[in-house]
């Protein structure tokens, strides 16, 4: 069965300081991973997505996530976190084309401006 | 990316009645849809899966007589909470996907149970 793990339910950065959210998977074949952020009583918004290619993927806001295949992890980073970037951050995998995902239980981000 | 809208955005009923949610998608034609629910502070879990014209396909646990899902037109799902409890209130997220099978978010629907 599939799962997916986020280790840290809350992380708290200072503003200006880089950011890495741990996300680890468990998958039978090849997985299609995704992040996603969600703003208090809000839907999902997709940060970035991975299918192939190249580990190393680019997505909005300043969010990258790279695909280690070896450590079956998908971690998000952001070199410099804004204060608007505290909100909730899920990680998701599913089969190919992405639709029915599992998602991992999410980690708080607060930032301290 | 294409857009899926969910509607209300939120709804306040009485014990005992019954709530409509309803996922569009505005741009695409969604042949699955998919039903999540979030409780506070939690994770989404997957309810249900609905393809269009069929039966849609609870997951373990879900009770199908309770959450009734329609998926009758391409652009059009909704989630029926049937005879509402204060349990039941949580958080409504659909998705949609189509052709590309990648799947697109509603905003959700915050449900309250009085």
């Amino acid at each position: 069965a599939q799962s997916v793990t986020q280790p840290d339910i809350h992380i708290t950065v200072s503003e200006g300081a880089s950011l890495e959210l741990r996300c680890n998977y468990s998958y039978g074949a090849t997985p299609y991973l995704f992040w996603y952020v969600q703003s208090p009583g809000q839907g999902l918004q997709l940060l970035l997505k991975y299918f192939s290619g190249d580990t190393l993927v680019q997505g909005i806001k300043g969010f990258e996530a790279e695909f280690k295949r070896s450590q079956s992890s998908f971690n998000l980073r952001k070199p410099s976190v804004h204060w608007s970037d505290a909100a909730e951050y899920f990680c998701a995998v599913g089969p190919e084309g992405g639709n029915k995902l599992t998602f991992g239980t999410g980690t708080q981000l607060k930032v301290e401006l | 990316g294409a857009v899926v809208s969910q509607h209300p955005s939120w709804v306040i009923c009485k014990s005992g009645t019954s709530v409509k949610i309803e996922c569009r998608s505005l741009d695409f034609q969604a042949t699955t849809m998919f039903w999540y629910r979030q409780f506070p502070k939690q994770s989404l879990m997957l309810m249900a899966t609905s393809n269009e014209g069929s039966k849609a396909t609870y997951e373990q646990g879900v009770e199908k007589d309770k959450f009734l899902i329609n998926h009758a037109s391409l652009t059009l799902s909704t989630l029926t909470v049937t005879s509402a409890h204060p349990e039941d209130s949580s958080f409504y997220i659909c998705s949609a996907s189509g052709l590309t099978a990648e799947a697109f978010f509603g905003q959700g629907t915050r449900l309250t149970v009085v």
